[in-house]
């Protein structure tokens, strides 16, 4: 069974510019997750999509993020412009269903440096 | 506000050596206590999921413990080997809504 995948796995950007990233979960998976994790703490929700609606978007700065998931099943996430203390890995995970006891799956993140 | 706290921050032991890794949480009502493994550069990986009448369990070298009661669970490392150094994440997934509450870790290193 192919993993969670994401693109780009580094991306380094001045402040001020754009940057997206996308994500590929499993498939047949429903559920889709975005975390931002800062180096040195734990990964904290940014969205959750459930097939191509919206769960959870109580933590994306939506003044400059943003995310979509067409067809509910691939995703991308956009920062617009970018700060430097969007500077971190963002990691991209999937479930079967809402989390409860599925196993949730993570891909290996986007490593982003904002300068 | 919903809380996890791990403990130690960091840990440095001898390969070979046992160690254990604790979690208390404040997350109410609560639904489940999952332990991740996070190497460097990786996502994290699901070790253990633990619900509410789940004491202990175990996978492979990994035990897991969770007390309700006060709101605890230990992680416990058996024999420990070079590739368990990473970073252990506890989190807690709130009964209802299912939102996962994430610990910022415990970042383990294994010394030959």
């Amino acid at each position: 069974e192919a993993g969670v995948a994401q693109s780009p796995r580094y991306k380094i950007i001045e402040k001020r510019q754009s940057v997206a990233f996308w994500c590929n979960p499993i498939s047949g998976h429903a559920t889709l997750y975005w975390y931002q994790q800062i180096l040195g703490q734990g990964p904290k929700l940014l969205i959750q999509f459930q097939n191509n609606g919206v769960v959870d978007d109580s933590q994306l700065p939506k003044d400059r993020f943003s995310a979509e998931r067409l067809k509910g099943v691939d995703s991308t996430l956009k920062i617009q412009p970018a700060k430097l203390e969007d500077s971190a890995v963002y990691l991209c995970a999937s479930s079967p269903g809402r989390v409860g006891t599925y196993e949730q799956y993570f891909g290996p993140g986007t490593r982003l440096t904002v300068t | 506000k919903n809380q996890v706290e791990q403990s130690p921050q960091s840990l440095i032991i001898l390969e070979g050596k046992n160690c254990t890794l604790q979690c208390n949480y404040t997350v109410s009502p609560f639904s489940n206590l999952r332990w991740y493994k996070q190497d460097t550069g990786r996502g994290p990986v699901s070790l253990t999921i633990m619900t509410f009448s789940e004491n202990t369990k175990s996978n492979g070298r990994y035990t897991a413990t969770l007390d309700a009661d006060t709101k605890q669970s230990s992680l416990h490392i058996t024999a420990s080997q070079l590739s368990d150094s990473a970073s252990y994440i506890c989190v807690v997934s709130e009964f209802g809504n299912e939102k996962l509450t994430f610990g910022t870790g415990t970042r383990l290193t294994i010394i030959p």
